[in-house]
């Protein structure tokens, strides 16, 4: 079976520190890979998504970058936090398929940005 | 332009009573839909989606929703409420033209008292 996993849980970060939240997917090849943030607890939004290795495509401009340096590994990172990166950041997959899309998501992981 | 709308922040039922989380979309294209259901500090958990077919869908944990074209909508359904389906619920719809790419909407709390 498939599992996600993302680390940490939780971070608390100051304001212009780096950021790096890694996802991993097991027991599936060459999925999609997509990082949200949801802001206080609601809506989602989407920040990146990676159809294979080193295929990044970034759906806001923002302090954040995305990399995909294995078919099954997602990382996020900033050179400098702002408070407003504050948020919980959900890593999800699918697989690449026109009938099949639905997501699964990983547990998530809260940023606080003091 | 593609979206979801969810129109109800909150949705208040008693346990043992039907529910309802209505959603509506805009796509171009023939809709895939889902649902998602959150709890809290949780990813998202996939409970159902409409490809084709059948109007009505059947989920995981006894939902349901039914798709209507002419209306635009996918609500979701549930015929005997649990104190246990209190969570936060998510409709989402995958892009007519970019199949990689999938717009949430802000989310329904659903509250079911004992």
């Amino acid at each position: 079976s498939q599992t996600i996993h993302q680390w940490p849980a939780t971070l608390v970060q100051p304001v212009g520190s780096p950021l790096s939240l890694e996802c991993t997917v097991e027991g599936t090849s060459n999925p999609n890979l997509y990082w949200y943030r949801q802001a206080a607890g609601r809506g989602l939004q989407l920040l990146f998504y990676s159809v294979g290795i080193g295929q990044i495509s970034s759906e806001v401009p923002q302090n954040l970058s995305a990399s995909r340096p294995q078919d099954r590994q997602f990382i996020l990172s900033s050179k400098k936090l702002l408070l407003s990166d504050s948020g919980f950041y959900l890593c999800a997959w699918s697989v690449f398929s026109r009938q099949y899309n639905e997501q699964f998501f990983g547990p998530g992981t809260r940023l606080t940005v003091l | 332009a593609q979206s979801v709308a969810q129109p109800e922040d909150q949705v208040n039922v008693a346990e043992g009573n039907p529910l309802t989380v209505k959603c509506t979309y805009s796509v171009s294209g023939n809709p895939y839909l889902f649902w998602y259901v959150q709890y809290p500090n949780r990813g998202l958990q996939f409970l159902l989606k409409y490809i084709t077919g059948d109007n009505l869908v059947k989920g995981s944990y006894g939902f349901e929703a039914e798709f209507n074209k002419s209306q635009t909508s996918f609500h979701l359904k549930k015929p005997s409420a649990l104190v246990s389906d209190s969570a936060l619920y998510f409709c989402a719809v995958r892009d007519g033209y970019n199949f990689n790419k999938f717009y949430f909407g802000s989310g329904t709390k659903l509250n079911v008292k004992p």
